[in-house]
């Protein structure tokens, strides 16, 4: 039963530490999204990548997220430095592109709290 | 970006009871519509993707049609049962992504 993994599950963080979380696509599929579960917009898209390039990460905060697929199993997304209202579950999902009829698979997400 | 909407934001129902709400995108270069169920604390989940006008899916008591020449589609669930108390949110591919709604927040009353 393949699954999007990802980890840590769980973060509570200070303020202005850095955060990595991590995503373990489906093996074969070709893109991978970052999501950011909020309160006014449900599913907030931060960044994807199709064949491992980043398509689009206008979505984020550039000046303190980051996200990177340095290979086809693994995708990061980074804040440096965090800050409270960073706090929200991330969600990784993958598919296959160009995506049309083939659905996303949603990882279990990292519930991140920054005090 | 593809304006995809929702409506209603959210709604109650008794158990038992049948209940419908919408899907309202842009008719133009469509390809598919997708729906999702996100359970609380859970992480959404496909149930459906739809592509031919005048299409109808289904799966147990969830069923949900496409009409995309006026664009929209609406997801019916029969009999509400207090297990499909979810958020539904439907989406449009554009651009290798997905843009979703807002999502319908589903509450059954027992």
């Amino acid at each position: 039963d393949a699954r999007v993994t990802q980890t840590p599950r769980d973060k509570v963080t200070e303020m202005g530490q850095e955060v990595t979380m991590r995503c373990q696509p489906i093996l074969g599929h070709n893109t991978v999204f970052w999501y950011r579960q909020t309160m006014m917009q449900g599913l907030e898209l931060l960044a994807y990548f199709r064949n491992r390039a980043p398509l689009d990460d206008s979505g984020m905060p550039k000046d303190r997220f980051s996200a990177e697929m340095p290979d086809a199993t693994l995708a990061t997304l980074k804040i440096q430095p965090s800050e409270p209202r960073d706090s929200a579950v991330y969600f990784c999902a993958s598919g296959l592109a160009p995506g049309f009829v083939d659905e996303q698979f949603f990882g279990p997400g990292t519930r991140l709290t920054v005090l | 970006i593809l304006n995809v909407e929702q409506s209603p934001q959210s709604l109650h129902v008794q158990e038992g009871d049948s209940t419908n709400f919408t899907c309202s995108f842009p008719s133009s270069n469509f390809y598919a519509l997708h729906w999702y169920r996100w359970e609380t604390a859970k992480s959404p989940e496909a149930l459906f993707v739809m592509t031919l006008n005048g299409d109808e899916k289904k799966k147990g008591r969830i069923s949900a049609t496409l009409n995309t020449k006026e664009g929209y589609s609406y997801l019916y669930i029969k009999g509400s049962q207090p297990e499909d108390s979810a958020t539904y949110l439907c989406a449009r591919p554009s651009d290798y992504k997905l843009s979703f709604g807002a999502g319908t927040t589903v509450t059954v009353r027992a």
